[in-house]
């Protein structure tokens, strides 16, 4: 069943923690995106990927960082820098001819302890 | 002034009325557009495309004015699982590429 995988659904971080979002997919998408949303509020994009081992920041990328060492899978990692990280994380991969058609996961929802 | 704004809603609405969600773009370098659906503490799935020529799908049709920068979403007949958040989508490959989502419009349908 092709499609993409966030996990987990919920994640707790306690102050001063990295945490990492894990995100995959077997869409054989090459475009691969981050976006943070909170309540009311519409996506905004932290960190996308266009090919394997490249990736460019978004628009709130402080306090984020981002691997992409496969292609099916670009981990997002919340650092203690990101000073108020309690949102709705979505994960998506880009597909149609120009990687515009957005393919999102079912999200992680991170609270902080 | 946001790159993409849409009615700040909610919209409350008996079943089989018709309803219209209007987005508006800043940036006229826009090249591709499209609207998702967003149910509560969902992902968003895309719900269609818009092209320049106006498309349709069903009870839903979207249309694209480049010249005023305005995109919509008409629902006809609406149905108790339309309820949802609309959001609008804008695409531009200006400076590279970049994805704007609009806030969402939220849609009650009532019985």
């Amino acid at each position: 069943d092709g499609g993409i995988t966030q996990s987990p659904k919920y994640l707790f971080r306690k102050e001063g923690q990295n945490v990492t979002l894990s995100c995959e997919q077997n869409l054989n998408h090459d475009a691969m995106y981050w976006y943070r949303q909170d309540p009311g509020q519409g996506l905004r994009l932290i960190y996308y990927s266009q090919i394997v081992n490249d990736f460019q920041k978004g628009d709130i990328a402080e306090g984020y960082s981002v691997s992409r060492e496969k292609k099916e899978s670009f981990p997002l990692t919340v650092t203690s820098a990101q000073k108020n990280p309690t949102a709705f994380y979505l994960c998506a991969s880009g597909g149609g001819a120009t990687n515009e058609k957005l393919f999102f996961g079912s999200g992680t929802q991170l609270s902080v302890l | 002034r946001k790159e993409v704004e849409q009615d700040p809603g909610p919209f409350n609405v008996p079943e089989g009325a018709t309803v219209a969600f209007n987005c508006t773009y800043s940036n006229s370098a826009s090249q591709s557009f499209f609207w998702y659906r967003q149910d509560c503490r969902k992902e968003p799935k895309l719900l269609m495309s818009v092209y320049s020529s106006g498309n349709e799908d069903g009870r839903f049709t979207a249309q694209l004015n480049r010249a005023s920068q305005y995109i919509s979403l008409l629902i006809r007949d609406s149905k108790l699982s339309d309820s949802a958040t609309y959001l609008c989508v804008v695409n531009s490959h200006t400076g590279g590429f970049k994805t704007i989502f609009g806030a969402g419009t939220r849609l009650f349908v009532k019985a």
